[in-house]
Order: structure tokens, then sequence, then C-alpha cells
């Protein structure tokens, strides 16, 4: 089945700084690709859906402006964590969305292993 | 609004066991239905789907059935193996191709499955 990397896989960082997150598609071109953050005991929740090539849009409640998404080719999609604070801490977790083909696939999302971010 | 109540785990196991991981659904429409296995280490991956009721999701001896008069998606195998040790997500999608894309998951539940 299809791939999806992200990396680093875990960070550590301190209080103020930014880190960025990758989040690669490695053997199909994801048109969209979904950003999910994952506190422990709790689901998955959506952060924001980002397309290739334009803006993404950030579900009720999400910084726009802490949590900057770029999604500037169709393997690649990147989350930046802003001046991060112990409250950032969080397992964060990408999806693609096979572009390419039509029918069934377009409603399968592929998953990233995830990254551990801890802001100390 | 959509959501999913998982029952809570984690779920211990002997082999070859029945397995059943309970999952109800609030939405409105008829969202599609799904079934994400996390193996440790590793990203979601799909296990089944149902886009529509009575449906029933199969694959790797994992079955589920899409019941709309109980709202229900409830995860079934006959005999687990330790190989089966993981987490479980229940999710919905809102309409069978529409809504964006977009998933709403349930907690996860942790299977453990023992010698």
């Amino acid at each position: 089945g299809a791939v999806v990397s992200q990396h680093p896989s875990r960070v550590i960082c301190k209080s103020g700084t930014s880190v960025k997150i990758e989040c690669r598609s490695l053997d199909f071109q994801a048109t969209t690709m979904f950003w999910y953050r994952q506190f422990p005991k709790k689901s998955l929740m959506l952060m924001a859906t980002s397309n290739e090539g334009s803006k993404a849009t950030y579900e009720q409640g999400v910084e726009k402006d802490k949590f900057l998404i770029n999604h500037a080719s169709l393997t690649l999609s990147t989350l930046t964590v802003t001046s991060a604070h112990p409250e950032d801490s969080s397992f964060y977790i990408c999806s693609a969305r096979d572009g390419t083909s039509g029918g069934s696939s377009t409603d399968t999302q592929y998953f990233g292993p995830g990254t551990r971010l801890t802001v100390l | 609004g959509n959501s999913v109540t998982q029952m809570e785990g984690p779920v211990t196991l002997s082999e070859e066991a029945f397995l059943t991981i309970n999952c109800t659904y609030t939405a409105t429409g008829y969202p599609s239905l799904f079934w994400y296995v996390q193996y440790p280490g590793e990203g979601l991956q799909l296990l089944l789907k149902a886009t529509k009721a009575d449906d029933k999701g199969s694959n790797k001896g994992f079955e589920a059935t899409y019941r709309k008069e109980t709202t229900s998606f409830h995860l079934e195998k006959g005999s687990v193996q330790v190989s089966d040790s993981a987490v479980y997500f229940c999710a919905l999608r809102r309409g069978p191709t529409g809504g964006g894309n977009k998933l709403t998951f349930g907690t996860g539940t942790q299977l453990k499955v023992e010698l």
C-alpha cells in the first residue's frame, strides 16, 4: 500500500522555539494532506486540511498563526509549531490522500507514523 | 456534530479468543464507517470499511457490520492472534464520498493478545 513518512519521529525543544515537522508521501502524489493531533487516551483531532498550492483550511479552535502549514509540492507538507509551549506537547500525525486515482481510493487516507513533540 | 464512541481499553485476550470491540456513532446523514489499526511504531492503516447500512466490511479475519438502527459498527474477530496486538480506531466520514474526506475518530482501543 501507499506509504507516508514523517520526520522527525521525536523532537524535544525549549519553550519559545519553533519546530518543523515534515510529512511525505513516498510513492504517490498527495493532493490533500491532513494534520491531526492526538492527546493521551484521546481520539485523533483534525487540526487542518491542506491542499497542494493553496492555503490550509483550519478546524475551529486551531490557531493558524501558531500551527503553520505549507503544502508546497504533491509529496510534501510541513507543519511548523511556532513559539512552542509545554501545552503544545503532543503526538502529531499526518495523513495523505492519493489524488492521482479516482473511485474508491479517493476515500482512503494513508497515515504517517506520527511525531512526538515534547516542549520543555 | 459527529462523534464516535469506543470501548475503553486495554483489552487483553488469550490467543484464539473471540474479539469484540464496540463502536457507536452519532452523525447527521449517512456516514461511511471505518476501522483503522495502528501497530506499534507504525501509522494508522485502514482495516475495513462500510459505506451504507447493513454493509459488512471484512479483512484479515476481522468483520464489522454497519447497523443504522443501533448506530453501531462493532469490530469482531473469531480467533485472535498475538500479531493482532495493536490499537484499533473506529472512525466515520460524513457522506459516502463527500464531507471533504474529514474523518472523525474514536479514542482508540488497545488490544493485547497473550499466548
